[in-house]
């Protein structure tokens, strides 16, 4: 069965620091999809980035990268330069293709508070 | 206009009650989903229809039902409400049955207290 784990469930840091998310994940599919979801406090899920399985190179988009490594299974996400606003519940979370069915398999969750 | 819209947004009832929370997405979508957050942030699927057929069901009780009376329409029933179903709610839509490079929309979520 597939697996997300986020060992995190909370983290703090000042306005400006760097920081990392992990997401270590499970899975016996060859071919797999992962995501990364924001929760901001409104509560509604914002979608951030998708990876697929065949493709390792890490993503960039302005402040926000993820590092994608097979061999450790994880995908973690890294905030350069923190600000108050990225302050959210953050999920990873896993489809496998071979389930037929798109059936998002998320984590716990990492709730990132960024202070002033 | 909102993609995934779910009514209502707070859903406040006694035990015992019976309740609905409806969905509906303007995206042409074929598959629509139900989620389950609880107290502790916890995500899991609960439902997921493909034009209108079921395909995914997660032991969830069958207290809870869902109707689809086409396919931009999820609507879940809950019968007999319980404490333990308080939770949000999340609907979400996504383009294809199997297209799994694809990302879920998700409705705003509808947060249910049980008293």
């Amino acid at each position: 069965a597939q697996k997300v784990t986020q060992a995190q469930t909370e983290i703090s840091v000042v306005e400006k620091e760097d920081v990392t998310l992990d997401c270590v994940y499970e899975t016996r599919d060859t071919t797999y999809y992962l995501f990364w979801y924001k929760q901001p406090p409104s509560g509604e899920l914002v979608f951030l980035i998708r990876r697929n399985s065949f493709d390792e190179q890490n993503e960039i988009s302005g402040r926000y990268s993820w590092n994608f490594q097979k061999s450790t299974s994880s995908f973690n996400f890294t905030i350069t330069a923190s600000q108050v606003v990225d302050s959210a519940v953050y999920f990873c979370a896993l489809i496998e293709v071979n389930t037929g069915f798109q059936k998002l398999v998320f984590g716990t969750g990492t709730r990132l508070l960024v202070s002033p | 206009d909102t993609a995934v819209s779910q009514t209502p947004k707070y859903l406040v009832t006694q035990m015992g009650n019976d309740k609905s929370i409806k969905c509906e997405q303007n995206l042409g979508h074929d598959t629509m989903y139900w989620y389950k957050q609880d107290s502790k942030k916890f995500l899991k699927i609960m439902f997921s229809y493909n034009n209108k057929e079921l395909i995914i069901n997660e032991t969830v009780p069958n207290r809870f039902s869902p109707k689809s009376p086409d396919k931009a329409h999820l609507n879940l029933h809950i019968n007999s409400l319980e404490l333990g179903d308080s939770a949000v709610y999340f609907c979400a839509s996504s383009p294809l049955r199997q297209a799994t490079n694809e990302k879920l929309f998700f409705g705003s979520g509808t947060q249910l207290s049980v008293l």
